[in-house]
């Protein structure tokens, strides 16, 4: 079955610079997480959109934005990079769910950046 | 706020002994409950969910759970553990009154040795 593809899985960058993150649902699956964990932490969410509009947002800096684009795949743009947001991202996806129900999100294997 | 506390940071035990990881929950109305184990550089992997009915819920690789609502937790079991089940299990729970993200624990490393 397909998986939530990210790329890259590894990203190697200096301080003060941009990186972007990609993340591909999988099919079907209309609404898209990122998560950040950082070494020997939990995941912590970031942000989440549905339809292309963002539909939470959570401990995300500001130096940091997301959109979903027309084909339900996401990108996460991280700009004046810091050593601290050296981490794993993760992005899930799943359908929205109804109240009765809750749908399982689906992780992609992160995309490991390392800032120096 | 809802939350989960995992009060274990590290679990051993020996292969082909049963294993339990421990997970209490705080939400405000129905929780919806998960578990996720991650391998090492590895993404985290489902294994089980608890929305509504059977307090036990079964799962992938012979992992279940025990809903208890009195005492607020959800407990990841597994009547003979492996060697390959050694990994860090993330409990986590849904917040479905909102954007429908999880809230995870800290982690618990499980340890399963020959």
């Amino acid at each position: 079955a397909a998986g939530v593809i990210q790329s890259p899985r590894h990203l190697i960058k200096e301080k003060r610079e941009t990186a972007t993150l990609k993340c591909y649902p999988i099919p079907r699956h209309d609404t898209v997480y990122w998560y950040q964990q950082g070494p020997g932490q939990d995941p912590q969410f970031l942000i989440s959109f549905y339809e292309k509009m963002q539909s939470d947002k959570g401990s995300i800096p500001d130096r940091f934005s997301a959109q979903q684009f027309s084909d339900y795949h996401s990108e996460l743009n991280m700009s004046s990079l810091e050593l601290g947001d050296s981490a794993l991202y993760f992005c899930a996806s799943d359908t929205f769910p109804r109240r009765e129900t809750a749908d399982t999100q689906y992780f992609g294997p992160g995309t490991r950046l390392t800032v120096l | 706020a809802q939350s989960v506390a995992q009060p274990e940071d590290q679990v051993n035990v020996a292969e082909g002994n049963p294993l339990t990881v421990k997970c209490t929950y705080s939400v405000s109305g129905n929780p919806y409950l998960f578990w996720y184990v991650q391998y090492p550089n590895r993404g985290l992997q489902f294994l089980l969910k608890y929305i509504t009915g059977d307090n036990l819920v079964k799962g992938s690789y012979g992992f279940e759970a025990e809903f208890n609502k009195s005492q607020t937790s959800f407990h990841l079991k597994k009547p003979s553990a492996l060697v390959s089940d050694s990994a860090l299990y993330f409990c986590a729970v849904r917040d479905m009154g909102g954007g429908n993200k999880l809230t995870f624990g800290t982690g618990t490393q499980l340890k399963v040795e020959l």
